[in-house]
């Protein structure tokens, strides 16, 4: 059974700083990963999706990257804003299946 | 487009209590998810749905809970009897089959006393 987890929990930054987000995965065969983020009281909104054949991707100040072999992704944020902070989530999708297994998130707080 | 809608947002009711919880998904989405969020084990799927039809139900919980999707805009899931441990936050989320990015709803806070 596929386990995700996410390292740190939480994480505090001052404001401007570059930040890695860690995310680990016990079964290599996967399908995708992605990365998602929630927000307090909302829903979540996906950042970026990187497929197994992929090595990372890249949107504004957000870059993911996958090592598949280890099991192993990481989420780069550039330049932190307070409007960054909020919990990401990583979420794999198996393969041959739909679902996806999402692991506990990192909460981030971007002091101004 | 107003995106996922689900109702109500908010749900507070006691044990042995049916409860009904409410999405509609984005139009021309044809699949649907139905997700759990707790403090205790993330977010967990419970079903998910293709062109109305359940294909993975294996994360329903028991037999209390119980999918449905009359047509391509609506689903309920539905708690017969609710019990305190049911309480989580649920989320609806739909997307179009072949592409991979869900879109998640606001989700409903559900308390059973």
């Amino acid at each position: 059974k596929q386990e995700v987890t996410q390292i740190p929990a939480a994480l505090s930054v001052p404001e401007g700083e570059n930040l890695v987000l860690n995310c680990s995965f016990t079964d290599s065969a996967i399908y995708n990963l992605q990365w998602f983020r929630q927000d307090p009281g909302k829903g979540l909104t996906s950042l970026l999706l990187i497929q197994s054949s992929q090595r990372e991707q890249t949107s504004g100040r957000l870059n993911a990257s996958l090592d598949k072999s280890s099991g192993r992704s990481t989420l780069y944020i550039a330049a932190s804003q307070p409007g960054d902070s909020a919990t990401y989530l990583c979420a794999v999708r198996d393969t041959g299946r739909r679902a996806l297994t999402f692991g506990s998130g990192t909460r981030l707080q971007v002091q101004p | 487009d107003a995106g996922v809608i689900q109702s109500p947002r908010h749900e507070v009711t006691e044990m042995g209590q049916e409860v009904t919880l409410r999405c509609k998904p984005i139009s021309g989405h044809n699949s649907l998810f139905w997700y759990r969020q707790t403090m205790m084990r993330g977010l967990e799927l419970l079903i998910y749905f293709n062109n109305n039809v359940p294909i993975d139900d294996s994360g329903m919980p028991e037999d209390r809970f119980s999918a449905k999707m009359p047509n391509a805009s609506f689903s309920t899931l539905k708690i017969q009897p609710s019990e305190p441990r049911d309480s989580a936050v649920y989320f609806c989320a739909s997307s179009v089959q072949g592409r991979e990015t869900q879109y998640f709803g606001p989700g409903t806070r559900l308390l059973v006393l």
